[in-house]
């Protein structure tokens, strides 16, 4: 069946622009999750999505960062008046529920802030 | 909250020879461990987990320990072939659902 799908796969902006970013989980999946991918680094934790449950936000770095999740199902992360250390991948993830851990990844978003 | 250390940040190794990662976790409440691979331009996928409550788990050539005591896992490879190049990340998932924190990754280089 069909993967986790994110889009764009690419985007390059300007510093000050606000950017969106789609992730269509896995039908079926309850669970989401985004995390950010600097060169050379770890995957850093931004937001958790379980169901109907409030979202764990914990890991948003900045106020300039929101996510949302509509019908359960696509989820869009929101980035405003864009800075250059926002450059990164970011990575969309899901899982069938919050039993069944298994993260399945899509393939990303390279974010470039010029 | 969580923090995860990985090491070391690269390793090569000869075919055939064995590898070992470690990532100790700060957060004693923690009670999931997975591990990633990540191939060059590719996406993380899973390739083994073990939870609190086990102390080893293998699958064919891949194995991880648990030492809860000490706070740390351990990822082994062995008889290594150049299909293993990737970067391994290994996970720590505390008392809450969902929060997965990361190590840094490991770059795994397999030499024939």
């Amino acid at each position: 069946g069909a993967g986790v799908s994110q889009s764009p796969s690419n985007k390059v902006t300007e510093k000050g622009k606000d950017v969106e970013l789609r992730c269509d989980p896995i039908s079926g999946h309850t669970a989401l999750y985004w995390y950010r991918q600097s060169l050379g680094q770890g995957l850093e934790f931004l937001i958790y999505f379980q169901g109907n449950s409030a979202p764990d936000k914990s890991g948003l770095p900045s106020d300039r960062f929101s996510a949302e999740r509509t019908g359960g199902s696509v989820s869009t992360l929101t980035i405003q008046r864009t800075q250059q250390e926002d450059s990164a991948v970011y990575l969309c993830a899901s899982s069938p529920d919050r039993f069944n851990e298994k993260l399945f990844f899509g393939s990303g978003t390279q974010l470039s802030v010029l | 909250g969580e923090n995860v250390e990985q090491h070391p940040s690269t390793l090569s190794v000869q075919e055939g020879d064995s590898a070992v990662i470690k990532c100790t976790y700060s957060d004693s409440a923690s009670n999931y461990f997975p591990w990633y691979k990540q191939e060059l331009g590719k996406r993380p996928q899973l390739i083994i987990d073990i939870r609190s409550n086990v102390g080893e788990k293998k699958d064919q050539r891949i194995a991880v320990t648990l030492n809860k005591t000490a706070k740390h896992f351990s990822l082994h490879i062995t008889e290594t072939q150049p299909e293993d190049s990737a970067v391994y990340f290994c996970a720590a998932r505390g008392s809450g659902w969902g929060k997965f924190q990361f190590g840094a990754g490991t770059q795994v280089v397999v030499t024939p």
